[in-house]
């Protein structure tokens, strides 16, 4: 079936730091994919998506590109605050399936 | 994208009891969803909501202890049945919107004693 796998955290970097968080994928033919976070407390927010290969999903500073050459989705941001310290999660909704399916999520703290 | 207004946010529960959540959507969408996070783990998908039709639940999940009602386009509520400590969880209802993606009411944490 479906599945995502996102790189194990915590991730702890300073501010100002570069981030990426690794996600692959395993779908049948060309899922959307997404990613969101959920700050301490919260639900869950759409950070950013991308619904076919090259796309680039960018917001608040963070950026993603669907490759399906390499079936991944990794999350960037070239300089993080303390604010951005949240859960990220990755997640895929195969086409006609509709479901999302998540990452284990990944734990990031930015440190001041 | 649409806005969903979930409650409870929070409750304390005693086990054998039930506790039903609620999830009003502020514009109409054709699937919902309702998701469970256990402490310190992701999302697990327990059922979808379609209007006028019985919800589909996925493995694990059985409508005796997660019965799922979707009276209209707008609403949806979850019963978690005679709860025990091992149903102590986050619980959050999803909406499906297109071009949008997916939002997410803001959770339900669960705990029960």
């Amino acid at each position: 079936g479906d599945s995502v796998t996102q790189m194990e955290g915590p991730v702890t970097l300073s501010e100002e730091a570069f981030l990426t968080i690794n996600c692959t994928y395993t779908a049948t033919g060309y899922p959307s994919l997404f990613w969101y976070v959920q700050y301490p407390g919260e639900g869950l927010q759409l950070l950013l998506k991308a619904t076919k290969a090259d796309d680039k999903g960018s917001n608040k500073g963070f950026e993603a590109t669907y490759r399906k050459e390499t079936t991944s989705f990794h999350l960037e941001k070239g300089s993080v605050q303390v604010s951005d310290s949240a859960v990220y999660f990755c997640a895929l909704s195969a086409k006609g399936g509709n479901k999302l399916v998540f990452g284990a999520g990944t734990i990031l703290r930015v440190k001041s | 994208s649409a806005v969903i207004s979930q409650k409870p946010s929070r409750d304390i529960c005693q086990r054998g009891t039930s506790l039903t959540i609620q999830c009003q959507v502020d514009s109409q969408v054709t699937m919902m969803f309702w998701y469970r996070q256990q402490p310190g783990q992701s999302l697990t998908l327990i059922a979808t909501a379609n209007q006028g039709s019985e919800a589909t639940y996925e493995s694990g999940f059985v409508i005796d202890k997660f019965p799922i009602s979707r009276p209209n386009l707008t609403f949806s509520t979850l019963t978690v049945s005679n709860m025990s400590p091992e149903d102590s969880s986050i619980y959050l209802c999803s909406a499906a919107q297109g071009d949008y993606g997916y939002t997410f009411g803001s959770g339900t944490r669960l705990t029960v004693v």
